[in-house]
């Protein structure tokens, strides 16, 4: 079946380092999602990237779909603490109404 | 999210019992959905039902049952056939394909 994959599954920086977490699917995706869950919450969206090769901003944040939508990466520029949470991608296959979670990043910043 | 309710927050249970989560909204939203999540995992597909009175299958529905008997509600049933139930559930809901999801604020079982 289909498969969601991210690394890393954890990643510790100091407040003001970069960090960057990959999503690699094992199928071609309609478009991808991205959550964020902070420790003892509950997911909460993020963004949705469509087309093939799209670039989008949110602040310090910068997403990035793959050309060929099996891959997709979020990086954030000079972390902050209030960006501690696990972040995860969720593709859909376009098939069905449901979506593939990948497995998650957890990202700790030491201030 | 506002507008999705999940109770009780905490839920303990004897082993053997079935227990039953409440999720219900007011978004108007068609499409409902069950996950489940481990400690340091990602989130498993339980059921999901994309219109009242139905409901599909996700990845891990064996020990799990739903209904979808109004638009507002989607209760899941945690059965005693279900070997591992301790978790966090989580229900989501959607307005439409591919849109975003909104979570509720999870309901974490404890069985012993």
């Amino acid at each position: 079946g289909q498969q969601v994959m991210q690394i890393p599954q954890y990643q510790h920086v100091q407040e003001g380092e970069d960090f960057t977490t990959y999503c690699n699917s094992s199928t071609t995706l309609s478009n991808i999602q991205w959550y964020k869950q902070r420790p003892g919450g509950h997911p909460v969206f993020l963004i949705q990237l469509v087309k093939s090769g799209e670039v989008k901003k949110q602040k310090r944040l910068t997403f990035q779909f793959g050309e060929a939508k099996k891959n997709s990466s979020l990086h954030i520029t000079a972390t902050q603490t209030t960006d501690v949470g696990t972040y995860f991608c969720a593709g859909d296959g376009g098939a069905t109404n449901k979506l593939i979670f990948g497995t998650g990043t957890l990202l700790a910043v030491q201030p | 999210d506002g507008g999705i309710t999940q109770s009780p927050k905490y839920l303990f249970r004897k082993e053997g019992q079935n227990v039953t989560l409440s999720c219900e909204q007011n978004l108007n939203h068609d499409a409902m959905y069950w996950y489940r999540q481990d400690p340091g995992q990602g989130l498993r597909l339980i059921y999901y039902s994309q219109i009242v009175n139905d409901f599909q299958k996700g990845d891990i529905a064996e020990g799990y049952s739903v209904s979808r008997e109004k638009k507002e509600s989607f209760p899941l049933t945690v059965t005693s056939a279900q070997k591992n139930p301790t978790a966090f559930y989580l229900c989501a809901t959607t307005s439409g394909q591919p849109g975003q999801q909104y979570f509720g604020p999870g309901t974490r079982l404890t069985v012993t």
